[in-house]
């Protein structure tokens, strides 16, 4: 079984939908919780991240941590074509660098 | 400013030729990273180099794969006679020195090295 188990998809929703992207893990030691966002044939940008439990809000994109359940949550707000992208979370250990272990992504169309 | 370049974008190879797959961090960033990212899957870790420490190799998949960092800089991943599953994008990401606290260290990834082994 994989650490980190990411919601399939693909996804696709109308302009302006809430997306709501999901990942669960297994390892308790993980503090750092990532999203990033990966075009077609490009590296994966980091939109943003959460240290420990809790919320966190930047413009349209918020991100949950429940470590409790140890399930994480990407949500979209009026979501855009131009967030049509592979997303992927990640996470990892104490520390401020080092490896990350990532989830398999999902793809999401938004469509005009 | 310039971001982390990759080169080759793409290679073909034949199977159980070696290939050596080249990586330039962003200037001054003192950690480096590669994954593999195979089809459809999400990045597996490789290798992990943090200024004059010793690497954290432990993501690497077999004795095929060696990884070089010279001068804290430039950084070389080899694979010796490459495999057909050895197929995947090959990423590279750097970041800068590690701060106090509980900030991340964000990665900036390069666009890969996009390998096909027939």
């Amino acid at each position: 079984q994989k650490e980190v188990e990411q919601d399939p998809g693909p996804l696709s929703v109308p302009e302006g939908a809430i997306v709501s992207l999901n990942c669960t893990y297994s390892n308790s030691a993980f503090q750092y919780f990532m999203w990033y966002r990966q075009y077609s044939r490009k590296g994966p940008e980091l939109l943003m991240y959460t240290y420990s439990s809790g919320n966190k809000e930047d413009g349209r994109f918020t991100a949950q941590v429940d470590k409790s359940s140890k399930y994480i949550s990407l949500f979209i707000r009026d979501s855009q074509p131009s967030d049509s992208a592979t997303y992927l979370c990640a996470m990892k250990g104490e520390g401020n660098a080092g490896k990350s272990t990532f989830g398999d992504g999902t793809t999401l169309t938004v469509k005009p | 400013g310039a971001g982390v370049s990759q080169s080759p974008s793409n290679k073909v190879t034949e199977k159980g030729k070696d290939v050596e797959l080249r990586c330039d961090p962003i200037s001054g960033h003192t950690a480096l990273y590669w994954y593999r990212q195979s089809l459809g899957q999400g990045l597996e870790f490789l290798i992990y180099f943090q200024g004059n420490s010793a690497p954290d190799k432990s993501g690497l998949p077999s004795d095929r794969f060696s990884a070089e960092r010279t001068g804290g800089s430039v950084s070389t991943l080899t694979i010796q006679r490459t495999q057909q599953e050895d197929s995947a994008v090959y990423l590279c990401a750097s970041s800068s020195k590690r701060t106090s606290g509980r900030v991340y260290n964000e990665q900036f990834f390069g666009p890969g090295t996009r390998l096909t082994v027939l």
